[in-house]
C-alpha cells in the first residue's frame, strides 16, 4: 500500500471555478502534512502546510482529518496560473524527517 | 541567495558508467535529501543527511551512494548506472526543527541511462 494516495486527475476546470483535491495517507503516526505545487518540468515548491484545525491562505484552504487519515485542498476562484500538479505530502511518522509524496493531481484551468 | 543548486542539469550515461550529482545549498540548512521522480511513482527518497558527515538510507537506496563532507554540499553517486536509474533527480534541503519542516528543492537533474 502506498504511503500517500491521490487521485491523479487530470482536473480540467474553467477560470473562476472551485476545485477540490483529496488525498489519504496510511501511517497514523504521521504528524506533518503539506501541499506542494509542481509546475511542468520544474521542482516542487511548498504551497501550504496543513494544520489540524484547517487553514486558509487566500483562495486556498487545506483540511486535515486525522481519524480518517484524509487531507484536502480547496481552490476557489481558479486562475490560469493555478494550472500545475498538486502534491500531497506527509512525514514518515513521529519526529521523522523523511517525507512521502503522493503522485500528484494535475490541474488545468481553462480560459 | 541561490537557494539549492544542482549540477549537471542533464546527463546521458551508458549502462555501467558511473557519475556523481552535486547538490549545493547556501541557506545553512542542516538537512539535505536526494529524491528521484518517475512517472506514476511520485518523488521517492533515496538518501538523506541530518548533518555534515552523516547520511542515512531512504526508501530506494540501492545502486546509489552519498556523501556529505561539507554542510552545504550533498553528493549522489551512481556506481554502475542501469537503465532503471533513468529518472529526474531532485535535491532538497531544510532546517532542523522539531515541528513542521519545509523542504526547498533544487531544479533537478534529468538523467538518461542507455
Amino acid at each position: 500500500r502506498k504511503e500517500v494516495e491521490q487521485d491523479p486527475g487530470p482536473f480540467n476546470v474553467p477560470e473562476g471555478a472551485t476545485v477540490a483535491f483529496n488525498c489519504t495517507y496510511s501511517n497514523s503516526a504521521s504528524q506533518s502534512f503539506f501541499w506542494y505545487r509542481q509546475d511542468c518540468r520544474k521542482e516542487p515548491k511548498l504551497l501550504m502546510s496543513v494544520y489540524s484545525s484547517g487553514n486558509e491562505d487566500g483562495r486556498f484552504t487545506a483540511q486535515l482529518n486525522r481519524a480518517s487519515q484524509y487531507i484536502s485542498l480547496l481552490i476557489r476562484d481558479s486562475k490560469l496560473s493555478d494550472s500545475a500538479t498538486y502534491l500531497c505530502v506527509v512525514n514518515g511518522g513521529t519526529g521523522a524527517n523523511n517525507l512521502f509524496f503522493g503522485t500528484g493531481t494535475r490541474l488545468t484551468v481553462i480560459p | 541567495n541561490a537557494g539549492v543548486t544542482q549540477t549537471p542539469k542533464f546527463r546521458v550515461l551508458k549502462t555501467g558508467q558511473s557519475m556523481t550529482l552535486l547538490c549545493a545549498q547556501d541557506m545553512n540548512h542542516e538537512y539535505m535529501y536526494w529524491y528521484r521522480q518517475d512517472p506514476g511513482m511520485g518523488l521517492r527518497l533515496i538518501h538523506y543527511s541530518v548533518g555534515e558527515g552523516t547520511t542515512a538510507k531512504g526508501e530506494v537506496p540501492d545502486g546509489y551512494n552519498v556523501s556529505r563532507l561539507k554542510k552545504q554540499n550533498f553528493l549522489l553517486g551512481l556506481e554502475s548506472a542501469a537503465p532503471s536509474q533513468t529518472s529526474v533527480y531532485f535535491c532538497a534541503s531544510s532546517y532542523r526543527t522539531s515541528g513542521l519542516l519545509e523542504q526547498f528543492f533544487g531544479p533537478g537533474t534529468r538523467l538518461t541511462v542507455l
